[in-house]
């Protein structure tokens, strides 16, 4: 399974909503669908996992959705913190991640 | 808490060996799955490999198949991941993470920090 995330770089302003996307080559298995959020000099952290399910901790402006190959996660208002670098997954494969980066 | 906490990397000539170690704490070790991605410097994550909860169920990324070994003794609280005939593309920061307990999908949901691997000469 191949997964595309797009798009690489999102130029967005504090306040703004994000919404990114993670397209499958093939039908995601029983939709395991991961999202990570990963800062400069950090491990990733997991945000969101079986499709649409906020980890511990994580803000409810998180959320994921999609079903199939068509996968997204939106933020609904940017923080300061939010400007990262987000990777998909499934099972053993990553997506090439979207740079979220401050406009 | 739950912390992971890697040890072992450093700078190895290709085809070298080196023994990647990660000691788990805050939590019962022994029931989780166990995985090791690896990010080289600038690039995304990378799969490595994953061991279940007793060891008896291992699995390789291709890149790294009959090369790298994962391994863990839960009465040490600790996974491993012995590293030969490393290639230059092997260079990465090499995580361990535990799996989502109930997971089907190889979810990660703690992270260790991180040790650096460099093979070059």
């Amino acid at each position: 399974i191949v997964l595309t995330q797009s798009p690489g770089t999102l130029s967005l302003s504090p306040g703004e909503r994000a919404t990114l996307s993670c397209t499958a080559s093939q039908s995601v298995t029983s939709n395991y669908l991961t999202w990570y959020q990963q800062k400069p000099g950090q491990a990733p952290r997991l945000l969101i996992s079986g499709t649409s399910s906020r980890a511990t901790g994580i803000p409810d402006r998180f959320s994921g959705s999609g079903s199939g190959t068509d996968f997204t996660l939106t933020i609904s208002r940017l923080e300061p913190e939010d400007f990262a670098v987000y990777y998909c997954q499934q099972s053993s494969t990553f997506g090439q991640g979207t740079r979220l980066e401050i406009k | 808490e739950v912390q992971l906490v890697e040890s072992g990397g450093g700078l190895v000539q290709p085809g070298g060996s080196l023994r990647l170690s990660c000691a788990a704490s805050g939590f019962t070790f022994s029931r989780y799955w166990m995985d090791w991605v690896r990010q080289a410097p600038g690039k995304g994550l990378e799969w490595v490999a994953n061991i279940a909860q007793d060891g008896s169920a291992k699995y390789y990324a291709d890149s790294v198949k009959g090369r790298f070994t994962i391994s863990r003794d839960n009465a040490e609280n600790s996974l491993y991941l012995q590293m030969n005939s490393l290639r230059a593309e092997d260079s990465a920061v090499y995580y361990c993470a535990r799996v989502l307990l109930g997971s089907g999908g190889d979810e990660l949901d703690r992270w260790g920090q991180g040790t650096l691997v460099t093979v070059s000469t």
